[in-house]
């Protein structure tokens, strides 16, 4: 079945350092690509989407962009800040509307941890 | 607009009691998910409703879970009886259609079963 795997966690950086999160999926056919964020305390709220090959997601400095050569849809910021400091889901979704079969499937997580 | 609301946020129960775990989704939000993530796991899809209904339950882990979602407002997720390996964090989410993908999420519930 689909799948998501994405790098494991914590992920520690100084404040303005560069971040990596890796992400790589298994999926038949062409399914839209997401990156959630969980800020402490609070529920999961969507960070940025892409729907088909080489769409390019970005949202608060944050970008990822879909490889379909490589099944990947890795999230990179150029400079963090303590504020940026959560836990980072990707997730995939097969088209098809409201049929059932059409849930987010969701990687791990990785904890992001930064520091000033 | 009041988000995705869940409750209670955290409970601790003994093996074999029962727990009642509520969402109130977005108003107007038709489409009421609910998802699980066990420690050091992925987050995995519960079931979906889109209004009253049961849209896709293929992810209910087996019959001692209950989802209900009547009127189509709120939903309640039992528990019953509990067992050690349904602790975990239980997100509910909705969204005004189930196409696009972006859910908005509660808080969650925290439940440990001792």
């Amino acid at each position: 079945g689909d799948s998501v795997t994405q790098m494991e966690g914590p992920v520690t950086l100084s404040e303005e350092a560069f971040l990596t999160i890796n992400c790589t999926y298994t999926a038949t056919g062409y399914p839209s690509l997401f990156w959630y964020v969980q800020y402490p305390g609070e529920g999961l709220q969507l960070l940025l989407k892409a729907t088909k090959a080489d769409d390019k997601g970005s949202n608060k400095g944050f970008e990822a962009t879909y490889r379909k050569e490589t099944t990947s849809f890795h999230l990179e910021k150029g400079s963090v800040q303590v504020s940026d400091s959560a836990v980072y889901f990707c997730a995939l979704k097969q088209a098809g509307g409201n049929q059932a079969g059409t849930a987010l499937i969701f990687g791990k997580g990785t904890t992001l941890s930064v520091s000033s | 607009e009041a988000g995705v609301t869940q409750f209670p946020s955290h409970s601790v129960i003994e093996k074999g009691q029962t727990v009642t775990l509520r969402c109130d989704p977005i108003s107007g939000h038709d489409n009421l998910y609910w998802y699980r993530r066990v420690m050091g796991k992925e987050i995995k899809f519960l079931l979906h409703f889109v209004k009253e209904s049961k849209q896709d339950e293929s992810g209910m882990p087996n019959n001692r879970f209950l989802a209900e979602r009547t009127g189509g407002t709120y939903s309640t997720l039992k528990v019953q009886p509990a067992e050690l390996e349904d602790s975990g964090v239980y997100f509910c989410a909705s969204s005004r259609t189930a196409a696009r993908g972006k859910l908005f999420f509660g808080s969650g519930t925290q439940l440990s079963v001792l």
